[in-house]
């Protein structure tokens, strides 16, 4: 079983809907989650970070935790087709472990 | 700032050879991570370094894999001799302090060994 689980898609949305996005992670030691976009072809950037359970929002951008499940979800409000890309989801564990990252979901936003 | 900077971009070769891979990390990142990303396997810390000095590398998948960071300014991981399940995308990043969670990665160099 990987550390960090995602569905790798694709997930398929029409412009305007919302997207949303699931991650679960097995190491309870995990403290804080990521989220991370990476379009085709190009390196991976931080869209998100959350520390604590609930949601933190940021721009159409919504983050949920939920430790109890070991849950992580992003949602994305007013998909574009600019958000086609890959998420990927990651956790960072206690001690000095670095963060391990799920495998990644497809989304496609269909104009 | 330019970034996290790799190279080569694109390096094709034959089984058997070795393969050197550079990076140089954002100034003033104190921690520099190697990942490399497989269709199959996703994007897989390798090895990270804080402040020049190893301190995980339980990811170097064999002897065949190493990493050095002469100084705060440069980075190599070297594969010898190279394989064909090498063949991948590796993925360098730096990071200011190690809490943060945010990474910055280069624009990585594609693997492809005959």
């Amino acid at each position: 079983q990987k550390e960090v689980e995602q569905n790798s898609g694709p997930l398929s949305v029409p412009e305007g809907a919302i997207a949303s996005l699931n991650c679960t992670y097995s190491d309870r030691g995990s403290q804080s989650f990521f989220w991370y976009r990476q379009y085709s072809g190009k390196s991976p950037e931080l869209i998100m970070s959350i520390y604590s359970n609930g949601d933190k929002e940021d721009g159409r951008f919504t983050a949920q935790l939920n430790k109890a499940s070991q849950y992580v979800s992003l949602l994305i409000r007013d998909s574009q087709p600019s958000d086609s890309a890959t998420y990927l989801c990651a956790a960072k564990g206690a001690g000095r472990r670095a963060l391990t990252f799920g495998s990644g979901t497809r989304l496609q936003v269909q104009p | 700032d330019a970034g996290v900077i790799q190279s080569p971009r694109h390096e094709v070769t034959e089984m058997g050879q070795e393969v050197t891979l550079r990076c140089k990390p954002i100034s003033g990142h104190d921690y520099l991570f190697w990942y490399r990303q497989t269709m199959m396997r996703g994007l897989e810390l390798l090895i990270y370094f804080n402040n020049n000095v190893p301190i995980d590398d339980s990811g170097m998948p064999e002897d065949r894999f190493s990493a050095k960071m002469p100084n705060a300014s440069f980075s190599t991981l070297k594969i010898q001799p190279s394989e064909p399940r090498d063949s991948a995308v590796y993925f360098c990043a730096s990071s200011e302090g190690y809490n943060t969670g945010e990474l910055f990665f280069g624009e990585g160099s594609r693997l492809t060994v005959l």
